[in-house]
């Protein structure tokens, strides 16, 4: 069975610093790496999907990469701001369609 | 726009009462699925569906039930018989054909027996 580890489970950092949350998983085989954001008491929204065949996803501030082989995933977010504090959370999903999920970092930005 | 839509937002319940948690998508996808999540933990997965009319248990079915009748609606049953139901559920949804298929979430049902 896929286990997902995520490290640290809580950060806190000055606004402004750039930063990488780490993802790991026990099964290489794969199909997707998938990065969320959740806030306070809300649901999860996507932030990057990476598929297997790729090393890395953009979007904006947030890079995810991708490494099956080493079983790591990570998610840097340049010049942080107070708004990015939420729970980040990674899941994969495997070949029967079901997706694993990390315990999340929770991120806290100070102004 | 399209979404998935969960209700109630807030549910409280009396031990040994039934309650149904609704979640209906419009995003046309194949596969739902229904998560817990508890106070600093991961999401746990209590049953999922790829198609309509078939579902599977998932980690934590013990005292849940669901049925898949229509392909937008995917709705959760908390019996009796589950021990501590309290908790944040999130139903998803994603495309089952697709290997790369994303996975979309609702906003959360939040359940707290009395």
């Amino acid at each position: 069975k896929q286990e997902v580890t995520q490290i640290p489970a809580a950060l806190s950092v000055p606004e402004g610093e750039n930063l990488v949350l780490n993802c790991s998983f026990t099964d290489s085989a794969i199909y997707n790496l998938q990065w969320f954001r959740q806030d306070p008491g809300k649901g999860l929204t996507s932030l990057l999907l990476i598929q297997s065949s790729q090393r890395e996803q953009t979007s904006g501030r947030l890079n995810a990469s991708l490494d099956k082989s080493s079983g790591r995933s990570t998610l840097y977010i340049a010049a942080s701001q107070p708004g990015d504090s939420a729970t980040y959370l990674c899941a994969g999903k495997d070949n029967f369609n079901k997706f694993y999920f990390g315990s999340g970092t929770k991120l806290n930005v100070k102004p | 726009d399209g979404g998935i839509t969960q209700s109630p937002k807030y549910l409280f319940r009396k031990e040994g009462q039934n309650v149904t948690l609704s979640c209906e998508q419009n995003l046309n996808h194949d596969a739902m699925y229904w998560y817990r999540q508890d106070p600093g933990q991961g999401l746990r997965l209590i049953y999922y569906s790829q198609i309509v009319n078939d579902f599977q248990k998932g980690d934590i079915a013990e005292g849940y039930s669901v049925s898949r009748e229509k392909k937008e609606s995917f709705p959760l049953t908390v019996t009796s018989a589950q021990k501590n139901p309290t908790a944040f559920y999130l139903c998803a949804s994603s495309i089952s054909w697709a290997r790369t298929g994303e996975l979309f979430f609702g906003e959360g049902s939040r359940l707290t027996v009395l």
